[in-house]
């Protein structure tokens, strides 16, 4: 069974740091892309950033380049998510999920459960 | 910026048909995905590539395309289907992940 399980959330000032990780389980994870992506409280989904299998292809959305880094260990079977300088509209629950598809035509299949991230003094 | 449009919400009887249409420039060159939402837990794929299945999805989920719009059909529309649906696709180039505005079906 596929499982995704985050961890790393929790309260943090305007301006601090925080680093996400997801931790995979049940496929081979060093042969999929994976993504973060955040929802706003009561808000909808939008897509964070993606890493390809060999941490050769990485992208990041406008809203947080500069800011997030995405990165893996595939030898730890772990994703993570290095957010620096957050700002109050970085307050969401942050999901990791597994990306399939053929090329420009992506998609996510699995997804974990999220980890809550609040920015707030 | 790319956007996908859905209508923000749904309002189906039991048994009755849901119908919930997701607009963008780029649907005709991509495909669109469909994910459900319930409250409090992660989003679930119900339909990719326009209008496959994935195992385990109730065949009640149907999806089609048709020009710069795709449609997440479901018939015989029951309690539990009550939830958040966001469709997502690519931008033209397929580099970027973009997700719709998102419906709220609401099971009168």
């Amino acid at each position: 069974e596929v499982q995704l399980v985050e961890s790393g959330g929790g309260l943090v000032k305007p301006g601090g740091s925080l680093r996400l990780s997801c931790a995979a389980s049940g496929f081979a994870f060093s042969t999929y892309s994976v993504n973060w992506v955040r929802q706003a409280p009561g808000k909808g989904l939008e897509w964070v950033s993606s890493i390809n299998s060999n941490s050769a292809y990485i992208y990041y959305a406008d809203s947080v380049k500069g800011r997030f880094t995405i990165s893996r260990d595939n030898a730890k079977n772990s994703l993570y998510l290095q957010m620096n300088s957050l700002r109050a509209e970085d307050t969401a629950v942050y999901y990791c999920a597994r990306i399939v598809g053929t090329t420009g035509n992506y998609y996510l299949d699995n997804w974990g459960q999220g980890t809550l991230v609040t920015v707030s003094s | 910026s790319y956007e996908l449009t859905q209508p923000p919400s749904v309002s189906v009887s039991p048994g009755q048909t849901a119908r919930i249409t997701c607009s963008g420039d780029a649907l005709p060159i991509q495909y669109g995905y469909w994910y459900q939402q319930k409250p409090g837990q992660a989003p679930v794929l119900v339909i990719y590539k326009d209008s496959e299945r994935p195992s385990g999805i109730p065949e009640r989920f149907s999806g089609s395309s048709s020009g710069t719009t795709v449609t997440l059909t479901i018939s015989g529309v029951q309690a539990e289907d009550e939830a958040d649906y966001y469709c997502q696709s690519s931008d033209s180039s397929g580099t970027f992940y973009v997700f719709g505005t998102g419906t709220k079906v609401t099971v009168l």
